[in-house]
């Protein structure tokens, strides 16, 4: 099992372009989500999927899109990005049998001017 | 949605036992307690798990009371390699509404 992958590793964005940050697990969990981390800060919660074609929201959402059409894949999209963008974006999925259990993904380091 | 309360730094010598405490007074029946560890530049990482009483692993143990409103990460004998964040998650991830939110970590430095 490869586990959670996340593409790119690294992103350089200018103000208001839009990109897709990629999302894939392969051990059949049912929940994910995306976290980012700012530097020296905490993870904050910006979606989550408890499904296939079931997404909600987190903490800090605006200017984020998900979507889940499949339980493997979970993309998380930015609209307009904006230089408080910025941050380290951690993918994570649970298995759905209770607990909270989290594998989280190695990260993506976006970085938008 | 249960919040939680660690310290924010501690420090520790190489060889002692570490206990790190999470307040979690809101914490739900069916709710979870996690442990995770992260290292710079790195996703975190799972270390322990329980819902009640004691809980002991090769890495660490959990210690939970009755009440579940807290519960302590101890490390045995920690290395500088153990330098690093620890979370504390408080959540259960079952096909329900719950969002799994994290604190703010506590920053445990390992002196030689």
């Amino acid at each position: 099992n490869a586990g959670v992958t996340q593409t790119p590793k690294f992103q350089v964005l200018k103000t208001g372009q839009s990109m897709t940050l990629q999302c894939a697990q392969d051990m059949n969990h049912e929940y994910m989500s995306w976290y980012r981390q700012d530097p020296g800060m905490g993870l904050r919660l910006i979606h989550y999927s408890v499904g296939a074609g079931i997404t909600d929201q987190g903490e800090v959402p605006n200017g984020y899109n998900v979507s889940r059409s499949t339980t493997e894949d979970f993309p998380l999209r930015l609209l307009s990005a904006a230089p408080s963008q910025t941050s380290v974006y951690f993918c994570a999925s649970t298995p759905g049998t209770g607990g909270n259990t989290q594998y989280f993904g190695p990260g993506t380091r976006l970085t938008v001017l | 949605l249960a919040k939680t309360t660690q310290p924010i730094s501690m420090d520790s010598y190489e060889g002692q036992e570490v206990n790190i405490t999470c307040s979690h007074n809101n914490i739900a029946t069916n709710d979870y307690i996690t442990w995770y560890q992260q290292f710079p530049s790195q996703g975190p990482r799972f270390i322990i798990q329980g819902y009640k009483t004691k809980v002991t692993n090769e890495v660490a143990s959990l210690f939970i009371p009755a009440d579940r409103k807290s519960s302590t990460l101890s490390l045995p004998r920690v290395s500088l390699s153990d330098t690093a964040v620890y979370y504390c998650l408080v959540g259960w991830a079952n096909f329900g509404n719950e969002k799994l939110t994290f604190g703010t970590g506590t920053r445990l430095t390992i002196i030689p």
